[in-house]
C-alpha cells in the first residue's frame, strides 16, 4: 500500500540535545512537507521540499533543520535552538504543480521534551 | 493577508442529529479549499476540496460542503452525524501551489 510513514510515533528527549523526526514516503510524491501541531493552533508550516536536494522555510522554521537527499525521505531535526519543541509532528507529501494538490499526511510523530 | 478562520472551537452534537462546521476565508481570488479530519493521535484524512465548478462539494462518510463566494465561506455539513464522526476537523486552503494554510481546527463531540 503506498502511504506515508513516520518514526517513531513517541519520542522523548532531554533539554539540549538534537532529535532527528523520520518521514518516508512511497508515493512517488515531488513536494513534502513537516508541520507542528499544538493544541488550538492548528497546523503550522515548519519546512516543505519541492524537490530532491531543495527546500524552503516554512513559517516557523527556527530551530529546525531538514534534508532531502532522496526523493522518498525528508527528515527533521528538531535542534537544541528550538525553545519549546514538545508538540505533534506531522509529515504529508503531494503532487508538485500549481493546481493546489491534496497533501497526504503520516500519523505523525509526538515529541516530549523531558 | 490570506488566511483560513473557523469560529468554532468545539462542538457538541447528538447523534443522529444534522451538523455544520463553519469556515471562512481572506483572499483576492477564487481558493482552492479543502476539509481534513483528525482522530485523537493520528494523522489528517482528506474529507473533500473545491477547486472550482459545482459549488456543492461530495466527500466522503457522507460529508458535503458548499462554497459560497459571496459569504467566503466552505461550510462543512452533514445531515445526520454518528458517534465515530467525533473528531477534530481542519478547513485549509491554498491559492494555488502547493502550500497550504489551515485553520486551528473545530473538535466535534457527538453525544450519544
Amino acid at each position: 500500500d503506498g502511504g506515508i510513514t513516520q518514526s517513531p510515533k513517541y519520542l522523548f528527549r532531554k533539554e539540549g540535545q538534537n532529535v532527528t523526526l523520520s518521514c518516508e514516503q512511497n508515493l512517488n510524491h515531488d513536494a513534502m512537507y513537516w508541520y507542528r501541531q499544538d493544541p488550538g493552533q492548528g497546523l503550522r508550516l515548519i519546512y516543505y521540499s519541492q524537490i530532491v536536494n531543495d527546500f524552503q522555510k516554512g513559517d516557523i522554521a527556527e530551530g529546525y533543520s531538514v534534508s532531502r537527499e532522496k526523493k522518498e525521505s525528508f527528515p527533521l531535526t528538531v535542534t537544541s535552538a528550538q525553545k519549546n519543541p514538545t508538540a505533534f509532528y506531522l509529515c504529508a507529501s503531494s503532487l508538485r504543480d500549481s493546481s493546489g494538490n491534496e497533501q497526504f499526511f503520516g500519523p505523525g510523530t509526538r515529541l516530549t521534551v523531558l | 493577508a490570506q488566511s483560513v478562520t473557523q469560529p468554532d472551537i468545539h462542538i457538541t452534537v447528538s447523534e443522529g442529529a444534522s451538523l455544520e462546521l463553519r469556515c471562512n476565508y481572506s483572499y483576492g481570488a477564487t481558493p482552492y479549499l479543502f476539509w481534513y479530519v483528525q482522530s485523537p493521535g493520528q494523522g489528517l484524512q482528506l474529507l473533500l476540496k473545491y477547486f472550482s465548478g459545482d459549488t456543492l462539494v461530495q466527500g466522503i462518510k457522507g460529508f458535503e460542503a458548499e462554497f459560497k463566494r459571496s459569504q467566503s465561506s466552505f461550510n462543512l455539513r452533514k445531515p445526520s452525524v454518528h458517534w465515530s464522526d467525533a473528531a477534530e476537523y481542519f478547513c485549509a486552503f491554498t491559492g494555488g501551489g502547493n502550500k497550504l494554510t489551515f485553520g486551528t481546527g473545530t473538535q466535534l463531540k457527538v453525544e450519544l
